[in-house]
């Protein structure tokens, strides 16, 4: 069965400050991998998304993520912090080429708050 | 593109009376659409599975006479919480796919439901 693994439960940073997201999955194969931010009462936003080819994954609002097959990581990375990157965010497995009928599995979350 | 509406986005009502909440993809047809509940600080539980025309996969533990799931067509579903009770208060989120191989959802802004 696919898992998904955000070991922090809650993380505090700088604005301007870098940052750095894990997610560990288990999965018997490559998964396709996916992350979401989800502002308070709002749904999801997709980030990003990683199905094959270049490991190193661009998204939107300057987030990037690398999928790392060896050590089934594929952390969530953002060079300056924004304020506004106050949320939470969730990272995401599901099994490929299933025609969009699959189940996806959803991390239990990172709280991202931003300090001045 | 790809959006996925939800309405109402919160609503309040009486413990055992009847809650309709309304999922529609307003640029795509949505062959799949998924329910989740999201408890506070918790991350999304999938609810039950919808497939256009057929009727709903439900979850182990989620019980169907008390979540009616409708999808009568490519663009919209449903989910009716029957006789609602307190402890149904919750996040309720749709998502929407569509075929062609991958697994990517597109996700409606939720609906909070509080019950009194």
């Amino acid at each position: 069965a696919q898992s998904v693994t955000q070991p922090d439960i809650h993380i505090t940073v700088s604005e301007g400050a870098s940052l750095e997201l894990r997610c560990n999955y288990s999965y018997g194969a490559t998964p396709y991998l996916f992350w979401y931010v989800q502002s308070p009462g709002q749904g999801l936003q997709l980030l990003l998304k990683y199905f094959s080819g270049d490991t190193l994954v661009q998204g939107i609002k300057g987030f990037e993520a690398e999928f790392k097959r060896s050590q089934s990581s594929f952390n969530l990375r953002k060079p300056s912090v924004h304020w506004s990157d106050a949320a939470e965010y969730f990272c995401a497995v599901g099994p490929p080429g299933s025609g969009g009928y699959q189940k996806v599995t959803f991390g239990t979350g990172t709280k991202l708050q931003v300090i001045p | 593109g790809a959006v996925v509406s939800q309405h109402p986005s919160w609503v309040i009502c009486k413990s055992g009376t009847s809650v309709k909440i309304e999922c529609r993809s307003l640029d795509f047809q949505a062959t799949t659409m998924f329910w989740y509940r999201q408890f506070p600080k918790q991350s999304l539980m999938l609810m039950a599975t919808s497939n256009e025309g057929s009727k709903a996969t439900y979850e182990q533990g989620v019980e169907k006479d008390k979540f009616l799931i409708n999808h009568a067509s490519l663009t919209l579903s449903t989910l009716t919480v029957t006789s609602a009770h307190p402890e149904d208060s919750s996040f309720y989120i749709c998502s929407a796919t569509t075929s062609g191989g991958y697994n990517e959802q597109f996700f409606g802004p939720g609906t909070r439901l509080t019950v009194l």
